[in-house]
């Protein structure tokens, strides 16, 4: 089974608006954390938002917010006001711990298109 | 504050012969960890190096070492190179562990 589940291949969203990013986990650790990245077109990977999977509140870090339903292993990134510098491959990613030994795996990524 | 370089930017190699990549992390930084991205395979988390020591490793085989120095610089080696080794590799920093990371703008190795 995979880790890190990324449904969406590509996704359009239209300037200013909303767009959901769908992130599905699956992990037997009871303490965890998942990640979303960003890649432009450029390369470099650009680091978004963290939650902790103890953390009960959401992460929020401006723009960019983490939907964490626990129970669905769902983490999904919400970003508000697209932007056309928002267009980049999205990657969420998970921390856990297996062997004695962290690990990070990343899910297949999803490329978002903004459109003016 | 200087951001996370890696040298070579590119390199070309041929199969069995070895690379080292070098990454320098954000000053302060103690953690460094190293991934490697391909079209196949996505994004692969290799190993983690925190003062001097591996701390964290993925499932790659022994061909792919590291190590890290005390100045947290840290060098990745990749012996007897393979043309499925083609990728880019992307060193990250952070202060400890993997919250917060900080990438370089990768290595592009390609092997013959």
């Amino acid at each position: 089974a995979q880790k890190i589940t990324q449904t969406q291949p590509g996704m359009f969203v239209q300037e200013k608006e909303a767009v959901t990013l769908d992130c599905t986990y699956d992990t037997s650790d009871q303490s965890y954390g998942l990640f979303w990245y960003k890649q432009p077109s450029s390369g470099e990977m650009i680091f978004l938002i963290y939650q902790g999977s103890y953390d009960e509140q959401n992460a929020t870090e401006g723009r960019y917010s983490l939907n964490f339903q626990k129970a669905r292993k769902s983490a999904n990134l919400v970003i508000s006001a697209s932007q056309l510098g928002d267009s980049a491959m999205y990657f969420c990613a998970m921390r856990e711990e297996s062997g004695g030994y962290q690990k990070v795996t990343f899910g297949t990524g999803t490329k978002l298109q903004v459109i003016p | 504050k200087a951001g996370v370089t890696q040298t070579p930017r590119y390199l070309i190699k041929t199969r069995g012969q070895q690379v080292t990549l070098s990454c320098s992390p954000i000053s302060g930084h103690r953690s460094v960890s190293w991934y490697q991205q391909t079209p196949g395979q996505g994004l692969q988390f290799l190993f983690e190096y925190f003062s001097e020591t591996q701390r964290n490793k993925g499932n790659f085989p022994g061909r792919f070492s590291g190590r890290q120095f005390s100045n947290s610089r840290s060098e990745m080696n990749v012996s007897t190179l393979e043309l499925g080794d083609s990728a880019l590799y992307l060193c990250a920093s952070s202060l400890g562990g993997f919250n917060e990371q900080f990438f370089g703008p990768g290595t592009r190795l390609t092997v013959l």
